[in-house]
């Protein structure tokens, strides 16, 4: 059982540079989340999906495009990557009603 | 809209010292309080949490209660150990049906032997 797991766990861009951070479950939850953790900003919510085939922006969507296509699987795709996406990210689920978070643990990526 | 604010760090214990990191929230509703931790290198996992006024949640030895009148959710630990060193966070979750959970900036506290 390895819950919520992420893809890759580091990775290096430079400016303009596109990729795509996975993170899949074995938790059968419905709702998923990204989030993105800056030192002395605490967590913040890039995107979130409450059921597959569904999305919704959070606090920070700015240059983030995300894709739920199964109940598994939830993608955050970096277009045009900018410095001030240097970051770490974390995806996170939670099943109806639970009200808990199971976090993964988490990519670091640097923009160049 | 919601919020929650607690306690800038870092805190810097040495071992078996009494432990309080102070949250507050804004909550429009009547949400759920949690207390996260993240240790190094990994991601945030629940340590504990209340649904209600008046709750406690316990787990490891962390307790807090949850305090309608003063909208507080303050962790405690009566005697900490090198291996509470981590990262806190505490969150509400808005019942409102979005889902959602509202962290705080965390707090980081180092355990020292």
């Amino acid at each position: 059982n390895a819950g919520v797991t992420q893809t890759p766990k580091f990775q290096v861009l430079k400016t303009g540079q596109s990729m795509t951070l996975q993170c899949a479950q074995d938790m059968n939850h419905n709702s998923m989340y990204w989030y993105r953790q800056d030192p002395g900003m605490g967590l913040r919510l890039i995107y979130y999906s409450a059921s597959e085939g569904t999305t919704d922006k959070g606090e920070v969507p700015n240059g983030y495009n995300v894709s739920r296509l199964n109940k598994r699987e939830f993608s955050l795709r970096l277009e045009s990557a900018a410095p001030s996406q240097t970051s770490v990210y974390f995806c996170a689920n939670m099943g109806d009603g639970l009200e808990t978070q199971y976090f993964g643990p988490g990519t670091r990526l640097l923009v160049l | 809209g919601d919020s929650v604010t607690q306690m800038e760090g870092p805190v810097t214990l040495s071992e078996e010292a009494f432990l309080t990191i102070n949250c507050t929230y804004t909550a429009t509703g009547y949400p759920s309080l949690f207390w996260y931790v993240q240790y190094p290198g990994e991601g945030l996992q629940l340590l504990l949490k209340a649904t209600k006024a008046d709750d406690k949640g316990s787990n490891k030895g962390f307790e807090a209660t949850y305090r309608k009148e003063t909208t507080s959710f303050h962790l405690e630990k009566g005697s900490v150990q090198v291996s509470d060193s981590a990262v806190y966070f505490c969150a509400l979750s808005d019942r409102g049906g979005s889902e959602k959970l509202v962290f705080g900036k965390g707090t980081k506290l180092t355990v020292n032997p």
